[in-house]
């Protein structure tokens, strides 16, 4: 069966540190991934996906994430945090092989960025 | 481009009433999910349209729930009769057909209280 793990409830950094958000996925096939932001009354957005290729992916305001596939962990990563990050984030898989368009999400990580 | 919308924000039900949920996806895109997260838990999928077709529904509950996509638009999701435990943000969202690869496009939610 498909899961995605995200062990922290939040994460806490200053303005200017790096960040780090974890994620840890099963599936049984080669995975898709992909992270989402939600921020207040709003929906989630698409801010980067792996499906082949490079293991490290870059995506929208400055995000990147890496696949690593020995330890199936996602972790999506900044080099200098912003406020404005401050929001929950989630990680998703999908299974290519198992055909369908069925995405796991994980509970979320809901980080803070303290000025 | 208008995005994901979806009807009402916020509904409030006393246990045993009906609600109905609307979802009109992006124009053009024949994917179309819902999910729903309980506070602080993960978004759970519960079913797949592509066009007015179910694909896939086997995160559905249980027969309280059914969803629909007349003429491959808009879609519903009915809860009848409603419980306590069906309580929880409902989103919607859509995505391009044939892109299992492709990211989805999420409306704001429906946030659903049973009392």
């Amino acid at each position: 069966a498909q899961s995605v793990a995200q062990p922290e409830d939040q994460v806490n950094v200053a303005e200017g540190n790096p960040l780090t958000v974890k994620c840890t996925y099963s599936v049984s096939g080669n995975p898709y991934l992909f992270w989402y932001v939600q921020y207040p009354n709003r929906g989630l957005q698409f801010l980067l996906k792996y499906i082949t290729g490079d293991n490290l992916v870059k995506g929208s305001y400055g995000f990147e994430a890496e696949f690593n596939k020995s330890q199936t962990s996602f972790h999506l990563k900044k080099p200098s945090a912003l406020v404005s990050d401050s929001a929950l984030y989630f990680c998703a898989v999908r299974d290519s092989n198992a055909g369908g368009f069925k995405t796991i999400f994980g509970a979320g990580t809901r980080l803070f960025v303290k000025a | 481009e208008a995005g994901v919308t979806q009807f009402p924000s916020h509904s409030v039900i006393e246990k045993g009433q009906t609600v109905t949920l609307r979802c009109d996806p992006i124009s053009g895109h024949d994917n179309l999910y819902w999910y729903r997260r309980v506070m602080g838990k993960e978004i759970k999928f519960l079913l797949h349209f592509v066009k007015e077709s179910k694909q896939d529904e086997s995160g559905m509950p249980n027969n309280r729930f059914l969803a629909e996509r007349t003429g491959g638009t808009y879609s519903t999701l009915k809860v009848q009769p409603a419980e306590l435990e069906d309580s929880g943000v409902y989103f919607c969202a859509s995505s391009l057909l044939g892109l299992a690869g492709g990211e989805q496009y999420f409306g704001p939610g429906t946030r659903l209280t049973v009392t």
